[in-house]
């Protein structure tokens, strides 16, 4: 069955270290989102793509990159993981078209201490 | 600028009573309307989408332009619907609203 997945599932770090988080989907999706959840603010969107070697900045995106070299994964980096960083973070994709459903992975809890 | 409200963050109810989740939002043009559901230690899924007028796990939504809202309604809350519910609207990406936590007591 197509999914999508995170990794890994809980990462603890310190203030300053890159720290990568993996997104992989299955379902041959060309649009792939990062998003982070935080008590009070719901979903933010840090990132988009809607496709190989496309990248979008999205309303949290300071402090996040990606990249897509690949339509499986959006490998979403923290170049100098801050504390204010600490949250859930949940990759989702979707495919093309106008508005569709979009699936999230299992999420990934990082904490930056 | 868009903006989507869900003014209530913790909605506590009993089993078998009605329940409404509020939904409003503030938008040019017309946005699609979704609610998304993420259950206990579970990843988010599609609720319901405005736009299929599908009935899920006894949950509706009406879009009202006039008020800009998108109500999530049950008559008949279960244990199992408790969960924390998004509003998000789309002319693009999907804009979440901050949540409402449902609770319903047995």
């Amino acid at each position: 069955d197509a999914e999508i997945t995170q990794s890994p599932r809980h990462k603890i770090t310190e203030t300053g270290r890159q720290v990568t988080l993996a997104c992989h989907q299955t379902w041959n999706h060309n649009n792939m989102f990062w998003y982070r959840q935080d008590l009070g603010h719901g979903l933010r969107l840090i990132h988009y793509s809607y496709g190989v070697q496309d990248t979008n900045k999205g309303e949290v995106s300071d402090g996040y990159s990606v990249s897509r070299s690949n339509t499986e994964d959006l490998p979403l980096t923290l170049e100098s993981a801050a504390s204010s960083q600490t949250s859930v973070y949940f990759c989702a994709s979707s495919e093309s078209g106008v508005r569709p459903e979009q699936f999230f992975g299992p999420g990934t809890r990082l904490t930056v201490l | 600028a868009q903006r989507v409200t869900q003014p209530e963050k913790l909605l506590s109810v009993f089993k078998g009573a009605p329940v409404e989740l509020k939904c409003n939002y503030s938008y040019s043009g017309s946005p699609e309307l979704f609610w998304y559901v993420q259950y206990s230690r579970q990843r988010l899924q599609l609720l319901l989408r405005h736009i299929s007028r599908e009935s899920i796990k006894g949950f509706t939504a009406d879009l009202n332009k006039g008020e800009t809202s998108f109500h999530l309604k049950k008559p008949f809350a279960q244990e199992e619907d408790s969960a924390m519910y998004y509003c998000a609207p789309s002319q693009g990406n999907l804009i979440f609203g901050k949540g409402t936590k449902l609770s319903v007591k047995p």
